[in-house]
Parts: C-alpha cells; structure tokens; sequence
C-alpha cells in the first residue's frame, strides 16, 4: 500500500523550484503531504481531497488527481527552510481519518 | 497547540531486555495514536494503529507479542518492545489524531518527536 515518491532527492539553489510527485497503484482518496528535518517530527504540510484539487501553502503548493491516482508537491521560489524530507502519505481504503502508508520519502536540499 | 511528546528521546538497553517508550497528547484528547518505526533515510512505516480502550491493532509482519501497545487513557499511548534485539534499534515515532477534531485540521496526525532505540 505505500505510495511511489519521485525522485529520491533535489538539490536546489535559493530560489529554484521544484516538483515531487507521489503515486499509487491504488485508487486514492486522498493524499496527505508531510515535512520532515533531520531528527525532528514530521510536519503536516497539507492534504488534498477532491480530484484535480489544488491547495496552497505559503509558496508550496499542491495537485491530486484521482484519475491518475497520483499528486505533485509544487515548490516555488524555494527558501533554505524548504530543506528536509518530504512525504506523501494515503490512507487505507475507504478512510480519510484512518492509518496513513507513507512513501520513501523525497530529500530536498536547498543551498544559498 | 497539538503537541505530542514522547518519553524517553534516547535510549540505550542491552539485549533481552524491554523497554518502555511512553506517547502523550499534551493539549489534546487522542482516541487513536499511530506507532511508526523509521530507518535511517528511510520511510516511516506504520507499526500499529492504538485505540483508547480496546487493542491495538498492528500491521502485517508486526509481532504484537514483540511490541506491547497499551492506550490506557485519551491523551497515552505506550509501546512496550520486548526482549530487544539489536535488529529493533531504530527511530520510533508516534501520531495522534485530534478528538474530536480540531477544527480545520480534523485530518491532521501530530507527531512526536520520536524516540532513538539502540540495543547492543
């Protein structure tokens, strides 16, 4: 049940952007999104809920289409602060509220 | 608001013993806390799911007689590994969701610090 995450890693200089996408083999009704620093708790980013659903977070944005069962984090105008891990995470079936599967994760690394 | 804490941060035992990791919601009620174990630069892989009063309910290829989890009361969970072998060292990382739901982020799972593991 975990999500494809992709790519592995993104190197970006200040101000750059970047794309990190999540698949799943499943039908998704959902996708949750997570920031993680080195050795400190994930962060709840955003979820997204509806087909072709689009949300925003300060310059971080984000897409879901059920279609394709896949979401895109959207990282504009990147800040030093955007470095960390980034997770998707989906749901088991049928349940928003329920456990989350996370995918491998994407290491983003933003350099001045 | 949303904080969840975890006891111990670290901690060092010797093999074929248990210990104890302790998950709190400090400033919230949590029906249903979340046990996750991470690897280093890997993923956060769902252990079990805790439910306030009745058992846990553990993912496939999880021991339960391995990982005790109780949920004693609406704001602890704990996780109790057992007869701990150097293969279970690893980052151990509880959630907890809201409830009832705090408002906008009724989705939202809060997560502790984690707990490091080291068995030698």
């Amino acid at each position: 049940q975990q999500p494809v995450q992709s790519p592995q890693a993104v190197i970006l200089r200040e101000g750059e952007d970047a794309v990190i996408n999540c698949s799943s083999s499943k039908a998704l009704y959902s996708v949750h999104w997570y920031r993680q620093k080195h050795g400190e708790a994930p962060v709840f980013l955003m979820i997204l809920l509806k087909g072709g659903e689009q949300k925003g977070h300060e310059k971080i944005s984000a897409s879901f289409n059920e279609k394709k069962q896949q979401s895109s984090l959207y990282l504009t105008a990147s800040q030093l602060s955007y470095s960390g891990t980034y997770f998707c995470g989906i749901p088991s079936r049928g349940s928003t509220l329920g456990r989350l599967y996370f995918g491998r994760g994407t290491q983003l690394t933003v350099w001045p | 608001g949303a904080v969840v804490s975890q006891h111990p941060s670290w901690v060092i035992c010797k093999s074929g013993t248990s210990v104890k990791i302790e998950c709190r919601s400090l400033d919230f009620q949590a029906t249903t806390m979340f046990w996750y174990r991470q690897f280093p630069k890997q993923s956060l892989m769902l252990m079990a799911t805790s439910n306030e009063g009745s058992k846990a309910t553990y993912e496939q290829g999880v021991e339960k007689d391995k990982f005790l989890i109780n949920h004693a009361s609406l704001t602890l969970s704990t996780l109790t590994v057992t007869s701990a072998h150097p293969e279970d060292s690893s980052f151990y990382i509880c959630s907890a969701r809201a409830s009832p739901p705090l408002a906008e982020s009724s989705y939202e799972q809060y997560f502790g610090p984690g707990t490091r593991l080291t068995v030698t």
